[in-house]
């Protein structure tokens, strides 16, 4: 079965300069997550969408933002990097919220991020 | 690699009565165990994490879990269910040698009046 796909899975970037994750979800899931998990963390829940729609907000800095497309991937647009965005980015999808049917989330593999 | 399995899809338990979502593991080194709740269209909430000392770890909203080594497993626990604890669970572990995180495909928990 078709899963959670990111690119690319690892990323080198100077500070300062920018940087865009891309998430495809699974095949009619029209709801995305972003989580950043930085070295000896726990998973931080970043931001949502769904059809195309912010949905939720989490801990995203400012310098970040992120949105939806009408194929229903999603891309994480990081500027003027910082040292401490070094982490690993998870996306998960999901189809739909509760009332619409299912809402399990799948995660993707993960966007290794350094920040040099 | 490191893994987790969560073996059953659906748990249904009627209030006020006990609840286990189970959670098993796979990892090469030491694990460091979690469990993150879903409510409908939210991100993960953290709730409860295992690194070492006691096996009986406590978390948020009552929630606790019993780290198992012997059979590698990490099942969370409530002694009394709400009706506001429907929601989707993950359980997820780190392996502590190489830090990658990989989550279970979650568990709904249905608590019914």
């Amino acid at each position: 079965a078709a899963g959670v796909i990111q690119s690319p899975r690892h990323l080198i970037k100077e500070k300062r300069e920018t940087a865009t994750l891309k998430c495809y979800p699974i095949p009619r899931h029209d709801t995305v997550y972003w989580y950043q998990q930085g070295p000896g963390q726990d998973p931080q829940f970043l931001i949502s969408f769904y059809e195309k729609m912010q949905s939720d907000k989490g801990s995203i800095p400012d310098r970040f933002s992120a949105q939806q497309f009408s194929d229903y991937h999603s891309e994480l647009n990081m500027s003027s990097l910082e040292l401490g965005d070094s982490a690993l980015y998870f996306c998960a999808s999901s189809l739909g919220p509760m009332g619409r049917g299912t809402y399990e989330q799948y995660f993707g593999p993960g966007t290794r991020l350094t920040v040099t | 690699a490191q893994s987790v399995a969560q073996p059953e899809d659906q748990v249904n338990v009627a209030e006020g009565n006990p609840l286990t979502v189970k959670c098993t593991y796979s990892v090469s080194g030491n694990p460091y165990l979690f469990w993150y709740v879903q409510y409908p269209n939210r991100g993960l909430q953290f709730l409860l994490k295992y690194i070492t000392g006691d096996n009986l770890v406590k978390g948020s909203y009552g929630f606790e879990a019993e780290f198992n080594k012997s059979q590698t497993s990490f099942h969370l626990k409530k002694p009394s269910a709400l009706v506001s604890d429907s929601a989707l669970y993950f359980c997820a572990v780190r392996d502590m040698d190489n830090n990658d995180m990989r989550f279970g495909a979650g568990t709904r928990l249905t608590v019914k009046p």
